[in-house]
């Protein structure tokens, strides 16, 4: 079975100052692994896969297959970062391939 | 482009009664999939249908249903709905069956 965990609902931050917002998965394979945003009334949308190694909007994710992490950090955030933001993992359940999501954590990004 | 695109955008019905999901994709995206989103959790896995062909089911009872039509848009089906069905249903394309997905705005059913 796949499970994504994250365990903060809402994060808050001041403006400036560094976020990292956690995610843990449970999967026996060899795990794709995604963060998707949702800003105030749009539609969730890819913010960043692990397999590109890039920066989206300043953002970054480090796979950690040892703490089998994927969290999402921003040295310094922005009053634009704040939405929800969903950790997503991508693997084959049964033969079938499979998008766990998790709970979402809430950035809030005090100005 | 117009993006992945579902119809109604809201729905409301009552218990028991069946209800069709309408989803397209963006173009030259192969395979849809669905999501149920209750609120305050995140999106989950109802289906997933590539070139019209199932390739992947999530924990959900035998009332839900789906299909992928030639021109790759989808629909979910309900039967029998139950007042816990209500929540907002996604649909989400994306060229490959694994490759990153893209996702509509959603229709909210509610069920009376």
């Amino acid at each position: 079975a796949q499970r994504v965990t994250q365990p903060e609902k809402l994060l808050s931050v001041f403006k400036g100052a560094p976020v990292e917002l956690k995610c843990n998965y449970s999967y026996s394979g060899s795990p794709e692994l995604f963060w998707y945003v949702q800003y105030s009334r749009q539609r969730l949308q890819l913010l960043l896969r692990h397999i590109s190694r890039e920066s989206i909007k300043g953002f970054t994710a480090d796979l950690n297959k040892g703490e089998t992490s994927f969290h999402l950090k921003k040295p310094f955030a922005q009053e634009e970062d704040s939405a929800m933001y969903y950790c997503a993992l991508s693997g084959k359940s049964g033969g079938y391939q499979k998008v766990t999501f998790g709970t979402g954590t809430k950035l809030q990004v005090i100005p | 482009d117009a993006g992945v695109t579902q119809s109604p955008t809201h729905l409301i019905k009552t218990r028991g009664q069946q209800v069709t999901l309408r989803c397209s994709p963006i173009s030259g995206h192969k395979s849809v999939s669905w999501y149920q989103q209750v609120l305050g959790q995140g999106p989950q896995f109802i289906f997933q249908y590539y070139e019209k062909e199932e390739r992947g089911r999530g924990n959900f009872p035998d009332r839900f249903s789906a299909r992928q039509f030639p021109n790759y848009s989808s629909e979910l089906n309900v039967n029998a709905l139950l007042l816990g069905d209500s929540a907002l249903y996604l649909c989400a394309s994306s060229r490959e069956s694994n490759e990153k997905l893209f996702f509509g705005s959603g229709t909210q059913l509610s069920v009376l």
